[in-house]
């Protein structure tokens, strides 16, 4: 059980244009996703928290404008990069918790976006 | 300041046991997570610790001792799949997950 897809799983793009990047938790109801980018040989950096129905929770240093997240139902969010610049690309992940107190993040396989 | 610390890599030889070390220093505690991670894949999840002690997993154990801020995460009969980097995570008073930089973990045959 608890699994999590995400879509694409790789994406290349003209710099200037806009890439979304789609999560969902296929079995389970995600009260909250995570959104997470990892450089080469770096650990996990968290961009966001969202829960379903109320706007997302950016880490410091996170351009809300730049990086959109819509967690519109219990089993989707989506990252939205708009006008994206070769230093966007990186591996971003999403992760999905299924109940408020329950501590364990399940993670979808990645999205490796790159620009050009 | 939130940190994580573990080393960056270590090389073990197959069939051996290695240990892999965290130490944590956070605002809060609500448990102690080890992941796995292959190169270009997103983490697995290994185990959770929120109280002291040994959790045992198969040939995978994680340890936790809370005065003491740290954990390890023991393999056995180590195979070559088992080379990955290794991620230590804490979730602190917020339930946000803080995550080390990961130990490389390297399988000699």
């Amino acid at each position: 059980g608890a699994v999590v897809s995400q879509h694409p799983s790789r994406v290349i793009c003209k710099s200037g244009t806009s890439v979304k990047i789609e999560c969902r938790s296929l079995d389970f109801q995600a009260t909250t996703m995570f959104w997470y980018r990892q450089f080469p040989k770096k650990s996990l950096m968290l961009m966001a928290t969202s829960n379903e129905g109320s706007k997302a929770t950016y880490e410091q240093g996170v351009e809300k404008d730049k990086f959109l997240i819509n967690h519109a139902s219990l089993t989707l969010s989506t990252l939205t990069v708009t006008s994206a610049h070769p230093e966007d690309s990186s591996f971003y992940i999403c992760s999905a918790k299924e109940l408020a107190d329950y501590n364990e993040q399940f993670f979808g396989p990645g999205t490796r976006l790159t620009v050009l | 300041g939130q940190n994580i610390d573990q080393p960056t890599e270590m090389t073990a030889t197959e069939g051996a046991i290695v240990q892999i070390n965290c130490t944590y220093q956070t605002s809060g505690f609500n448990g102690l997570f080890w992941y796995q991670q292959h190169a270009g894949e997103a983490p697995t999840f290994l185990s959770y610790n929120v109280l002291d002690g040994l959790e045992e997993k198969g040939r995978f154990s994680s340890f936790l001792s809370r005065s003491k801020g740290y954990s390890y995460l023991l393999l056995k009969e180590l195979q070559m799949k088992d080379s990955a980097s290794y991620l230590c995570a804490v979730m602190d008073s917020n339930y946000q997950l803080i995550w080390g930089a990961g130990t490389k973990l390297i399988i000699k045959p």
